[in-house]
């Protein structure tokens, strides 16, 4: 299993660009989730979705869009990107395990918005 | 709703010493408690977690962690550390959903 795969690795963009984040796992997680992370802030929630089909707003929507028209794949769409976009984007799938919903990160893709 | 405070956003130990990382959280239900680890340009990576049942959870690379409700702390130990547990630790709390609350976290150095 290549677990969660995250394309492109880095990125530049200019200010107003669109582009589009790619998330793949082959783990047949029903679950699976966008998050930033900034210096002192930890990470944050952007979109998650719970199907194929089925998606919602997390901490920090705005400015992203998200789809998941299959199990595997759940891409995360920057409309315009802005400064305030620079950051390590972390896409994330999960399972039930003992109770709970244990997370499986990608590797990240490091965004900078000049 | 959940959050999650890191005592400390760095740390600096002594190789062989003792590793303290400090979380206290606040959730409106049981909550489920998480360590993550991330080393440097890598994703995170589960140590432990805590659901129900035993309060004292042990976790990969000699981590350990106590649930103290009375105290709503989570802390992360290690009697000993060693260089290679020079990383970004992140504590995080769930309701048991899939979505995860964060704290700032906070980096551990280990010096020879």
């Amino acid at each position: 299993n290549a677990g969660v795969t995250q394309t492109p690795k880095f990125q530049v963009l200019k200010t107003g660009q669109s582009m589009t984040l790619q998330c793949a796992q082959d783990m047949n997680h029903e679950y699976m989730s966008w998050y930033r992370q900034d210096p002192g802030m930890g990470l944050r929630l952007i979109h998650y979705s719970v199907g194929a089909g089925i998606t919602d707003q997390g901490e920090v929507p705005n400015g992203y869009n998200v789809s998941r028209s299959t199990t595997e794949d759940f891409p995360l769409r920057l409309l315009s990107a802005a400064p305030s976009q620079t950051s390590v984007y972390f896409c994330a799938s999960s399972q039930l395990a003992g109770g709970t919903y244990e997370q499986y990160f990608g590797p990240g893709t490091r965004l900078t918005v000049t | 709703a959940q959050s999650v405070t890191q005592l400390g956003s760095h740390v600096s130990v002594s190789e062989g010493a003792l590793v303290l990382l400090r979380c206290n959280y606040s959730s409106s239900v049981p909550p489920y408690l998480f360590w993550y680890v991330q080393y440097p340009n890598q994703g995170l990576q589960l140590l432990l977690k805590y659901t129900t049942g035993a309060t004292l959870v042990k976790g990969i690379n000699g981590f350990e962690a106590e649930f103290k409700k009375s105290e709503t702390s989570f802390h992360l130990t290690k009697p000993s550390a060693h260089m290679s547990d020079a990383a970004e630790y992140f504590c995080a709390v769930s309701s048991n959903d899939y979505k995860l609350s964060f704290g700032a976290g906070t980096t551990v150095t280990v010096r020879a």
